[in-house]
């Protein structure tokens, strides 16, 4: 299975201040068809996931235009420009190129 | 608007089979795939599987030995099959919609927990 490794596990962000967390995969997410399936998810708690970003850097309908997405190959990147506290949360990136799909481990972004 | 809805049984005894069924509104299950995640408490995500309105499926090899999904078209449902559970498989499980050529998962039931216990 492609392993999926975020960095940080845990970030404590000061309102209005810029946030960035980390996602490796163990191998190249580069489809057959030359696209990059490589996803985000913000889970609130107690509540589901909810996609933010598909294919490296698109945004979800409704997400705000703050949560961006880049990277290639095995290097990704999401990042919140400004963080709000409604964007408190465990963050998941997912890789949807292998089988079977799989997910970092989670970051935990908190208010300082 | 697409709306995903959960439901089975809270609670299965050990060596027994989960059984969850996942209603979709907003949408048609004919056109789209569809997929099952689970979440232990306080652990991360786990994909488990997806079906198409063929019957067509992609387990997680890690289940793949104990899991079967099926899909009603004439219900707009689709359900997941666990067998010989043990505590392991205690966890809140997910259905979600996946567009077309997207390999994600883009709308997501509300889960439902399942405890596995005697």
């Amino acid at each position: 299975d492609v392993v999926m490794t975020q960095s940080p596990h845990s970030l404590s962000v000061t309102l209005g201040q810029p946030a960035s967390i980390s996602c490796r995969s163990s191998e190249s997410l580069v489809y057959s068809d030359g696209t990059i399936y490589l996803n985000w998810f913000h889970q609130r708690p107690g509540l589901s996931p909810r996609r933010l970003i598909y294919k490296v850097s698109n945004r979800d309908s409704g997400v705000p235009d703050r949560f961006s997405g880049s990277g290639s190959g095995t290097d990704f990147t999401l990042k919140i420009s400004r963080v709000g506290a409604e964007d408190v949360g465990v963050y998941y990136c997912m890789q949807g190129t292998h089988w079977p799909r799989t997910f970092g481990q989670g970051t935990k972004v908190e208010i300082k | 608007q697409v709306q995903l809805q959960e439901s089975g049984p809270g609670l299965v005894k050990p060596s027994e089979t989960l059984s969850l069924t996942c209603t979709v509104s907003g949408d048609s299950i004919s056109s789209l795939y569809w997929s099952w995640f689970r979440q232990p408490a306080g652990k991360g995500l786990e994909w488990i599987g997806r079906i198409y309105n063929t019957g067509d499926t992609n387990y997680n090899p890690s289940l793949k030995s104990r899991v079967t999904m099926s899909i009603d078209t004439s219900k707009n449902q689709f359900s997941l099959n666990l067998y010989s559970v043990t505590a392991a498989d205690t966890a809140v499980y997910y259905c979600a919609r996946d567009p077309r050529g997207d390999h994600g998962s883009d709308y997501w039931g509300q889960g439902t927990l399942v405890t596995v216990s005697s």
